[in-house]
């Protein structure tokens, strides 16, 4: 069964664009959450979808939000764009909401200048 | 927030010794979890606890998660260089988010 797939792999923009990025859950799974990793603090919590409903929500600014089509494949999106949003952005998948086994794609590395 | 106080923060140990980290918190979760990030890749989850005091092993892993649910650990026997990498524990509390601790470093000597 293939992974959790997350494109593109590496991204640079610039301080004020946006960026979206996409995850593909592991074939059946309907849950997909969003986290940012960065050396400075760590794993942090984004979002969870499940069934397109966002199902819990980590304490990011509104400039990030996500959403999930019928498919199951999520995408989040960060708007106006900050040097501190430089992180790697993971996407895992479970089977159902709220599950404690969740399985990580590779990410997406960001790098904003 | 919630915080997981994760211990130690980095390891240098010589091949085929045992390793022991854990996690530790003051507040309950009610599922832990550990996993091993390699340069580059997503964390892969290695052990699964659901229970207070349940012992699971998976391969040379074994993990408890603590009595009073606010602690657990992760003991890797006869370690091998592939070992090497960042173990992160998570737990999930009753907001049912992932909460995850800030990564062991193991180094490998062979």
């Amino acid at each position: 069964k293939a992974g959790v797939t997350q494109t593109p792999r590496y991204l640079i923009k610039t301080r004020g664009q946006q960026v979206t990025l996409s995850c593909s859950p592991i074939s059946g799974h309907r849950s997909v959450s969003w986290y940012q990793q960065t050396p400075g603090q760590g794993l942090q919590f984004l979002f969870e979808y499940f069934s397109e409903t966002q199902r819990n929500k980590g304490n990011f600014p509104g400039r990030f939000s996500g959403r999930q089509f019928s498919n199951s494949r999520s995408e989040m999106n960060v708007s106006t764009l900050e040097l501190g949003d430089s992180a790697l952005y993971l996407c895992a998948s479970s089977l159902e909401a709220l599950t404690a086994e969740q399985y990580f794609g590779p990410g997406t590395r960001l790098t904003v200048t | 927030g919630q915080q997981l106080n994760q211990s130690p923060q980095s390891m240098f140990i010589q091949e085929g010794e045992d390793v022991s980290m854990n996690c530790t918190s003051s507040s309950i979760f009610n599922t832990w979890l550990w996993y091993k990030q390699d340069p580059g890749e997503g964390p892969v989850l290695l052990i699964a606890l659901y229970k207070a005091g349940e012992l699971t092993s998976n391969g040379r892993l074994t993990a408890q998660f603590g009595i009073t649910r606010k602690d657990s650990f992760l003991n890797i026997s006869a370690s091998i260089p592939s070992d090497v990498g960042i173990y992160f524990c998570a737990g999930r509390n009753k907001g049912n988010k992932l909460v995850f601790g800030a990564g062991t470093i193991l180094r490998v000597k062979s």
